[in-house]
This record gives C-alpha cells, structure tokens and sequence, in this order.
C-alpha cells in the first residue's frame, strides 16, 4: 500500500495551464479505471474534481481535465485562476479492496 | 443536500482506545460504500478503511489493521470508526467520506481531531 507518486509542488500564472503527474502501479492506477482527483484548500475538506479518470462531476468547471497512460495519471488545469491555488490529490482504486492516495501536489498561482 | 458529520475526536493517551461517528443524512446511506480518510497535520490524505454498503466487506490500510475497525449501522445512517491501541502518529483529522459510483469519494465531513498524547 504505497502511496501515489505526485510532484510535491507545480504553479503557473494565471491563464496558463499546470499539469500534475499521479504514479502507481499496475495493481493499482495501471490496473483499474478508478481514478480519482480531489482538490483541498487549507483548512477544508477535500473535493472531488475528476472521477473515472476524465470525468466531471456535476458543477466541476471544464478547466479540469483527467487523463491516464499506462500506470500514471495526470491531472491539467487550464486557464489557471487565484482560486485554484490549493492542494490536489490523486486517488485510485487498488487490488483486493483497496484505496491509495497520492502524496499530494501544492498548486501555485504565480 | 448530503450531510456527513464526524464526532467523537478529542484527546487521548497512548495505548487508549477512541470510537469515531459519522452521521449521515439526505442520501439513502444503504446504498453507498463508506470510507474514512485521515490527515496528519501537514500532511497529505491518507486513507484508512472502507466498508461496503451492506456492511460485508471491510478494509483497511496496512498501518491500522488489527487496531482499528470500520462498521456501520444502517438502521441509524450512522458510520463508525473503533480505533484502539492508538500511538501518537494517529494523531490526525480524520474525515468520513461516501463512496460514489466509480470508487471516488463524491462527498466528505467537516473532520474531526484526534490527538494521542500524553
């Protein structure tokens, strides 16, 4: 149960894009479509931006697209704003009922 | 709107043992798969243990197994958290979180701390 490999920090100016690597396994990211992000601001709960990969949920902004080769994910911010400065985390789903986070990525805004 | 609320956290020594609630409204909590996820102070999420909806299969992460438990209580829309033998490294927030359709965790409570101290 080894947690996700993230870049501990990434940032771009607004109205750029920042993407964000998400590194497992084959038991785990590499085996299975259960890919998560979350994003975290100081002191709140997390929030789920992307499920299933690439997918949105209801009220989740186009900015945030998911996409996924082999065992690492990847998260992409585009059209960075002041408020997406926060914490993002990956998730995934792995062998024998199991579940992994990543270790996390501090996004800043420039 | 769904509601997930934890309580039950506070101080405690080490060695000691703490049960966490998390009571559940607005959604029909039979039907989804529970997780709790905690969080160390500066630290990254981490995840903890996860029940599914009718209770048949529970897991955990390998640095609570045979110390904590997960159950729930369908009747009362109620998740738990028994957590025992508790070391200091337990300190954390520790959040409930429902389990969506595609193994993301859709909602999350407020947290609740745990402090293992003496």
């Amino acid at each position: 149960q080894s947690a996700l490999t993230q870049p501990p920090s990434a940032s771009g100016s607004p109205g750029q894009s920042v993407t964000i690597s998400c590194t497992g396994t084959s038991s785990d990211v590499g085996g299975y479509k259960y890919v998560s992000w979350y994003q975290q601001h100081p002191g709140k709960a997390p929030k789920v931006l992307i499920y299933e990969v690439n997918k949105r949920p209801s009220g989740v902004p186009d900015r945030f697209s998911g996409s996924k080769s082999g065992s690492t994910a990847s998260l992409t911010v585009s059209g960075l704003q002041a408020e997406d400065e926060a914490d993002y985390y990956c998730s995934s789903y792995a062998d024998t009922n199991n579940y992994v986070f990543g270790t996390g990525t501090k996004v800043t805004v420039l | 709107q769904v509601q997930l609320v934890e309580s039950g956290g506070g101080v405690v020594q080490p060695g000691r043992s703490l049960r966490l609630s998390c009571a559940a409204s607005e959604f029909t909590f039979s039907s989804h798969g529970m997780f709790w996820v905690r969080q160390a102070p500066g630290k990254g999420l981490e995840w903890v243990a996860l029940i599914w909806y009718d209770g048949s299969i529970k897991s955990y992460a390998d640095s609570v197994k045979g110390r904590f438990s997960i159950s729930r209580d369908n009747s009362k829309n109620t998740l738990f958290l028994q957590m025992n033998s508790l070391r200091a490294e337990d300190t954390a927030v520790y959040y409930c979180a429902r389990g969506g359709t595609s193994w993301d965790l859709d909602y999350w409570g407020q947290g609740t701390l745990v402090t293992v101290s003496s």
